[in-house]
């Protein structure tokens, strides 16, 4: 049971490139969350998904959007990456809703030059 | 929108001793939860609160809800090395606009053998 899967890890983009990441969940959660991790700034919400098909913004959602058009996996993609993105990003899921607490992966470390 | 105000930010203690760390916010919480995120990794949940006064442990690990249902504080006794990481609070209110997870910024332990 591998949990929520983020793929790449690492990734080095330069400016004004775009990218998706990857992320993979095998819990039939029905919730899916992108945050993203900034020294001093905690997890800050850019989006999510509560089902299949369905996609909202968070907090953070400008320069980013996602697609989830498997319940099973939720893309983020940056079409025009600036180097203020450069952060951890990471996913979540959670069963329905927030109440007992979300699982996350392990995180994608971008960097933009 | 709602906060939550973590502290410490960091924490720098010996080995051995207790850690007592504590998450605040103006507004009501139905739910606490209480993360760790090792360096690398993305948070774990260690404990889970969902009533006013409530005190849970989990190994050297103890928490509390908060009786006005505006705090929670976690504990550790007798640190250990592998105790070093980031500790994030979350606080869910079930009324909220989007029902997802409020974080706080983090406490950051660093442990001296």
């Amino acid at each position: 049971n591998a949990g929520v899967t983020q793929t790449p890890k690492f990734r080095v983009l330069k400016t004004g490139q775009s990218m998706t990441l990857l992320c993979a969940q095998d819990m039939n959660h029905e919730y899916m969350y992108w945050y993203r991790q900034d020294p001093g700034m905690g997890l800050r919400l850019i989006h999510y998904s509560v089902g299949e098909g369905t996609t909202a913004k968070g907090e953070v959602p400008d320069g980013y959007n996602v697609s989830r058009l498997k319940k099973q996996n939720f893309l983020l993609g940056l079409e025009s990456a600036a180097p203020s993105q450069t952060s951890v990003y990471f996913c979540a899921s959670s069963y329905k809703g927030a109440v007992y607490g979300y699982t996350f992966g392990s995180g994608t470390r971008l960097t933009v030059v | 929108g709602q906060q939550l105000n973590q502290s410490p930010q960091s924490m720098f203690i010996q080995e051995g001793e207790d850690v007592s760390m504590n998450c605040t916010s103006s507004s009501i919480f139905n739910t606490w939860l209480w993360y760790k995120q090792d360096p690398g990794e993305g948070p774990v949940l260690l404990i889970a609160l969902y009533k006013a006064g409530e005190l849970t442990s989990n190994g050297r690990l103890t928490a509390q809800f908060g009786i006005t249902r505006k705090d929670s504080f976690l504990n550790i006794s007798a640190s250990i090395p592998s105790d070093v990481g980031i500790y994030f609070c979350a606080g869910l209110n079930y009324g909220g606009s989007q029902g997802n997870l409020i974080f706080g910024k983090g406490t950051k332990l660093s442990v001296k053998p």
